[in-house]
Parts: C-alpha cells; structure tokens; sequence
C-alpha cells in the first residue's frame, strides 16, 4: 500500500530565507502526489501536484516541488518565505495506485515556524 | 460555485448520543470521501463512496456508518460517539481531470468534541 513520510515535524525559519520541506513515498510505479496547506484554524488548500511529465511542478504562492524517483521523494521547496507561510504543510499520495479517485494517503504533516 | 459544504461546523455532544455531519457537493462528482485529521496523526480517510448506494471502507473505519443515497450528499454518521473520536473532520469530493487523474475538493471541516 502507499504510504508517505514527512520526516520533520516541525521546522523553524527565518522570514526571508528559503524553506524545504521533505516528503518520501513508498509505491511501485508512478505515484501521484501532492501538496496541501493548512493555515491555523483554516482547511486545506491544495498547493501542486504531480502525476507525470516535468518532475519539477510549481504551484501556487510561490512554491514548488521536485519529484525524484531515484529518491522517492517529492519536497516542497520555497526560495523566501514571508510570515503568511507559517502553517501545517500535508504531502499526500493517490491511495491505491489509482489517480486519486478514492482519495488521498496524508503524511503526518510538518508545521512550519517563521521567525522574525 | 464549485463546493464542498459541511455542516454542522462545531459539534459538542456527549458519549453514545447519536449524532450525523452532513456533506454536500454541487459538483456531480462521483468520488467522495471522509477524512479525520489528529494532531501528529494527519488526516485519515474513514470512508469513501464511488458512486450512489457504492461505498468502501477507508483506513480508519471503526465507530462510523456512511451512506450515499444522492450523488450530491454523503453524510457521516456516529452512531455511539465516543471520547476517541473527538476530531476534525473533512468531507473531499473528487474532481476528474480526465486520463485518470482527479483532484481532491476538500470542505471547510466540521470540529467533533465528545465528552
């Protein structure tokens, strides 16, 4: 079965520097993958996904991510982080194999600390 | 507007009181599921449904009943609450994006306290 992990619970950074969040999965072929965020006291909000092609995808609020099969990784990187990005980040695989249709394997999330 | 409603969004309720969040989606999607997210656990799927009266057993089944009898609704259902499911919940509709791959619709969650 897949299954993801995020290996950081939590990670503090300075507003201004650059963010790299880790992410590893665990499926035989292809995975599909994504990346949501959850603001404090807000739901999720999808932010990339990957299914095939470009390994490195870009999303929304500046971020993007790099697939690596030889890694089995898929981390969400940022090149400057403004305080409006500290939250909980999910990554996320297609269960089953499948595109998604009968939802989403969550890893166990890493929360995401801006300092000053 | 593409959403994903859910209701009630804060539920207090006490040990064994039967109890049902309601999920609504006007997007005639077929795919929809229920999540819960933990601190330190993230979200969980409970179950989800691929179409009317079809659905499936998900990671974390125990304690709950869904059922789908429109397309649109697919209620969760907690028949003898307990402490342990004190959660967030998150009903998903699945949005196709055509050659096998879909997106997940996520609404706004529901905060269960069983006491």
């Amino acid at each position: 079965a897949q299954s993801v992990t995020q290996p950081d619970i939590h990670i503090t950074v300075s507003e201004g520097a650059s963010l790299e969040l880790r992410c590893n999965y665990s499926y035989g072929a292809t995975p599909y993958l994504f990346w949501y965020v959850q603001s404090p006291g807000q739901g999720l909000q999808l932010l990339l996904k990957y299914f095939s092609g470009d390994t490195l995808v870009q999303g929304i609020k500046g971020f993007e991510a790099e697939f690596k099969r030889s890694q089995s990784s898929f981390n969400l990187r940022k090149p400057s982080v403004h305080w409006s990005d500290a939250a909980e980040y999910f990554c996320a695989v297609a269960r089953r194999g499948g595109g998604g249709a009968d939802g989403l394997t969550f890893g166990k999330g890493t929360h995401l600390i801006i300092q000053p | 507007e593409a959403q994903v409603t859910q209701n009630p969004r804060y539920l207090i309720t006490v040990t064994g009181k039967k109890l049902t969040v309601t999920c609504s989606q006007n997007m005639n999607h077929e795919y929809m599921s229920w999540y819960r997210q933990d601190p330190g656990l993230g979200l969980r799927q409970i179950y989800y449904s691929m179409n009317v009266e079809v659905t499936d057993k998900g990671d974390v089944p125990e304690g709950y009943k869904v059922s789908r009898k429109e397309k649109r609704n697919f209620p969760l259902i907690l028949e003898s609450p307990s402490p342990n499911q004190t959660s967030l919940y998150f009903c998903a509709s699945t949005r196709p994006l055509g050659q096998g791959r879909y997106e997940q619709y996520f609404g706004p969650g529901t905060r269960l306290t069983v006491t």
